[in-house]
């Protein structure tokens, strides 16, 4: 199974800044890795698949990058509304698909 | 508009039963490989089993292996997750979410390719005596 590692656990970053997110796979996925986004109490949405693919009507503030065992998730000009739970996922080698455990994103 | 209905959840002892539903109109649904994922309270996202577009292809989570049965009804454009032998730990928030192009059995880089881009909004189960 490929673990997936997600640092930090929690930021907080002030709006309009860059927030950056990172994922880290146990061992290669080349670039079969998305990322979700969850608000409270809210359903996971898709942010970015293939590393770095931007799923349908995800603002352009948001950019995925990385390939093999290292991935970052970027958000620049940070806004109220991106305060959130952001999970990696791998598909690259399943079963199981594996998720990271999540960054905690507080915008000040 | 491309929606995911799930339904089916509830209260059930230890050992209990469950069969969720998960409604997907607005798209083929049968073309595309389908995947429940689960949340337990306060936790992060843990993937429980996906099906194939035709169901001919099934996989699961191992400790889900043997309890769980993942098919669909592709006449009724209809995913189920029937669950047995219930425990503790399968509390949680079970969604439906849609996968990647796959119409009959494809191969699983198909599954996933443009990730889970459609979720449902989720059924609670509560396994407690």
């Amino acid at each position: 199974e490929i673990v997936m590692t997600q640092s930090p656990a929690s930021l907080s970053v002030s709006p309009g800044e860059r927030a950056t997110l990172s994922c880290r796979a146990s061992q290669t996925v080349s670039s079969n890795l998305a990322w979700y986004q969850q608000k409270p109490g809210q359903t996971p949405r898709l942010l970015i698949y293939g590393a770095s693919t931007r799923a349908t009507g995800i603002p352009a503030r948001f950019s995925g990058s990385g390939s093999g065992t290292e991935f970052t998730l970027t958000i620049s000009s940070l806004q109220s509304e991106d305060s959130a739970l952001y999970y990696c996922q791998q598909y690259n080698s399943w079963p199981p698909i594996t998720f990271g455990q999540g960054t905690r994103l507080e915008i000040k | 508009e491309v929606q995911l209905l799930e339904s089916g959840g509830g209260l059930v002892q230890p050992g209990g039963s469950l069969r969720l539903s998960c409604a997907a109109p607005g798209f083929t649904f049968s073309a595309y490989a389908m995947t429940w994922v689960r949340q337990a309270p306060g936790k992060g996202l843990e993937w429980v089993a996906a099906i194939s577009g035709s169901g001919g292809s099934t996989f699961y989570l191992d400790s889900a292996k043997g309890r769980f049965t993942i098919s669909r009804d592709n006449s009724r454009s209809t995913l189920y997750l029937y669950m047995n032998s219930l425990r503790a730990e399968d509390t949680a928030i079970y969604y439906c979410a849609k996968g990647g192009y796959c119409a009959g059995d494809c191969s699983l880089k198909f599954y996933y390719r443009n990730g889970l881009d459609v979720w449902g909004q989720g059924t609670t189960v509560t396994v407690s005596s």
